[in-house]
């Protein structure tokens, strides 16, 4: 089956960094990757949609300045998360579309921002 | 817009018994899809089965079956001789044709009861 990996699976940050994060198909190329947030015991919330070589479509209410997305290639999508405030601690997940039009989805990220 | 609803927050079953969750949706297209995710306490979702609008006959993956009614806007995911593995938050989700987004339904939390 269609493997998606996201590293890192938990990360703890000072607020003001930067913090990236990575979302991978090990199996397949990914023409379409797209990013959520999710909070507990909700649903997932779509972030923003990428697109390999091209730029992210991005949710209203998302800042694309300070959720930056780059897919530079069709296995590897990164979401960088820029001077990172407490507000932006979540579990931010990664899909990948295949071929045949389903998402599969990465592991997750446990952000923390302090 | 095209929404998603599952009107069951938490649903119990006792292990070896079949339960039923419920999904309705509202669209004004013919041709999507429909898919039924587990997202169980790793947090890792999970597909479960998925649906093609145009199909009539309802998928089937083992233990898992779907009731898809297209006139009724319903598809329900049936979960026969349950185990303690079922536990998990399951999420339903539609998509159009012509579009890759998912749209999510508030998920139903399911306990199996040993």
């Amino acid at each position: 089956g269609a493997v998606v990996s996201q590293h890192p699976s938990r990360v703890i940050c000072k607020s003001g960094t930067s913090v990236k994060i990575e979302c991978r198909s090990l199996d397949f190329q990914a023409t379409t990757m797209f990013w959520y947030r999710q909070f507990p015991k909700k649903s997932l919330m779509l972030m923003a949609t990428s697109n390999e070589g091209s730029k992210a479509t991005y949710e209203q209410g998302v800042e694309k300045d300070k959720f930056l997305i780059n897919h530079a290639s069709l296995t590897l999508s990164t979401l960088t998360v820029t001077s990172a405030h407490p507000e932006d601690s979540s579990f931010y997940i990664c899909s990948a579309r295949a071929s045949e039009e389903t998402q599969y989805f990465g592991p997750g990220t446990r952000l923390l921002v302090l | 817009a095209q929404t998603v609803t599952q009107s069951q927050p938490e649903m119990s079953v006792q292990e070896a018994e079949t339960v039923t969750l419920s999904c309705t949706y509202d669209t004004s297209e013919s041709d999507y899809y429909l898919f039924w995710y587990k997202q169980p306490p790793s947090r890792q979702m999970i597909l479960v089965i998925r649906q093609e609008a145009y199909k009539q006959q309802n998928a089937t993956e083992n233990r898992f079956s779907v009731n898809f009614q297209k006139a009724a806007k319903s598809f329900s995911l049936k979960i026969s001789d349950s185990q303690l593995g079922d536990a998990a938050m399951y999420f339903c989700a539609y998509r159009e044709d012509s579009n890759y987004q998912l749209i999510w339904g508030a998920g139903t939390k399911l306990i199996i009861k040993p």
